[in-house]
């Protein structure tokens, strides 16, 4: 079975600094999807980023990038210029593509605040 | 587009009794899922539907159960609750494959009493 570890549970960061989240995940696959989302206080789980696996180019989306290095089984957040809107708990998963049997497996979160 | 619904927001029960939740998918999506997150265990995946079928459960007993309709709305729910039950319930829908990323909406606030 796939499992995602979070080895973070809480961070912090200045407003307009970089921060990074780690996540680490197991899998004997070869072809998966790997998402960040976000989860703010009011409990909207909104999509951050996705990485397909076969692709060696890192996914980014306007301040948020990854680092994804497929033979550590790493797939870190990056935030840059953070805004008090990024105070969230964060949540990495993994996704296995076969055919109709994908559900997300999640890991602990990281509780990022950025503080002003 | 609108977003995933959820309702309702918030529910209070008591040991004993049965919950019914209700998802409404985003348009056009016809996969929806559901999740249970709770402090200590996180996020746990409980089934998901499609096309009125179920086609994957998650580690749940038998007290757990969900159903899907024609227009892909999708209800789970709970009997005989128990003190554990207590959590946010997450829908989450998308278009059709299994490669589709997944939308989640508000959560269901669950307290049992």
């Amino acid at each position: 079975a796939q499992t995602v570890t979070q080895s973070q549970p809480e961070m912090s960061v200045q407003e307009a600094e970089t921060v990074t989240l780690s996540c680490t995940y197991d899998t004997s696959e070869n072809n998966y999807y790997l998402f960040w989302y976000k989860q703010p206080p009011s409990r909207q789980m909104i999509l951050v980023i996705r990485q397909e696996a076969y692709k060696q180019q890192n996914a980014t989306e306007n301040r948020f990038s990854v680092n994804f290095q497929k033979a550590a089984k790493s797939f870190s957040l990056k935030i840059s210029d953070s805004q008090l809107g990024d105070t969230a708990m964060y949540f990495c998963a993994f996704m296995r593509p076969n055919s109709g049997n994908t559900p997300l497996v999640f890991g602990k979160g990281t509780r990022l605040s950025v503080i002003a | 587009k609108a977003g995933v619904t959820q309702t309702p927001r918030y529910l209070i029960k008591t040991r004993g009794q049965q919950v019914t939740l209700s998802c409404s998918p985003i348009s056009g999506h016809r996969s929806v899922s559901w999740y249970q997150q709770t402090p200590g265990q996180g996020l746990q995946f409980l089934f998901e539907y499609f096309s009125e079928t179920q086609r994957n459960k998650g580690n749940f007993p038998g007290r757990f159960s969900g159903r899907q309709f024609s227009n892909s709305r999708s209800e789970m729910n709970v009997s005989t609750l128990e003190l554990g039950d207590s959590a946010l319930y997450l829908c989450a829908s998308r278009p059709t494959g299994a490669t589709d990323t997944q939308y989640f909406g508000p959560g269901t606030r669950l307290t049992v009493l």
